[in-house]
């Protein structure tokens, strides 16, 4: 079975903190996405990566940035945690070119 | 850019009713259509997926799927429910590259 991974499922941080969510997949998936989920707007997409060191931003990339220098391992990075960015995280993966993406556990991230 | 609706946020059922749920998209090119659940506190599964071929699909647990181009809706079917169906369903979209949109989700509640 594909396992999807993130570090933490409950995060506490304080405004202005910089925040590290990691993420990493065992199926060696080219593919890797980065989602937050808010009640009412659903999923959206905030940065996927189809390669190591390659990135490209989704619908809602500012305050956020990524990194991918291995394959298996994909982060977010908020630079300066704000109140508005208590979200849910989800992390996914997929195989390049396939259609399915599979999804870790969630990070639930509270900003104070 | 691809993007999908779904028209109701709760839909409730009694158990053995059958049920559905509604989705529809927008696309450029050809749909990549996909349903996926998330139970309380976990990540999303996938469920089914419609590529191309027969516009009916059957997924996990029982449930179906209709695609129908000329209203550009792929709602979610199962003939019979049951009380542990109750869960967020989320429609989602790709358009051939490898990112995809989801929609807002609808909450499935099943009454004993």
């Amino acid at each position: 079975d594909v396992k999807v991974t993130q570090s933490s499922r409950y995060l506490v941080k304080r405004t202005g903190e910089k925040v590290f969510l990691e993420c990493v997949q065992d199926m060696d998936h080219e593919n890797m996405f980065w989602y937050r989920q808010d009640p009412g707007l659903g999923l959206r997409l905030i940065y996927f990566s189809y390669d190591v060191k390659m990135k490209e931003k989704g619908d809602i990339p500012e305050g956020y940035s990524v990194s991918r220098e291995k394959k298996e391992r994909f982060s977010l990075i908020l630079e300066s945690a704000s109140t508005n960015q208590t979200s849910m995280y989800l992390c996914a993966s997929s195989f390049w070119g396939s259609y399915e993406q599979y999804f870790g556990p969630g990070t639930r991230l509270t900003v104070t | 850019a691809q993007s999908v609706a779904q028209p109701e946020d709760q839909v409730n059922v009694a158990e053995g009713n059958p049920l559905t749920v509604k989705c529809t998209y927008s696309v450029s090119g050809n749909p990549y259509l996909f349903w996926y659940v998330q139970y309380p506190n976990r990540g999303l599964q996938f469920l089914l997926k419609y590529i191309t071929g027969d516009n009916l699909v059957k997924g996990s647990y029982g449930f179906e799927a209709e695609f129908n181009k000329s209203q550009t809706s792929f709602h979610l079917k199962k003939p019979s429910a049951l009380v542990s169906d109750s869960a967020l369903y989320f429609c989602a979209v790709r358009d051939g590259g490898n990112d995809m949109r989801f929609g807002a989700g609808t909450r499935l509640t099943v009454k004993p």
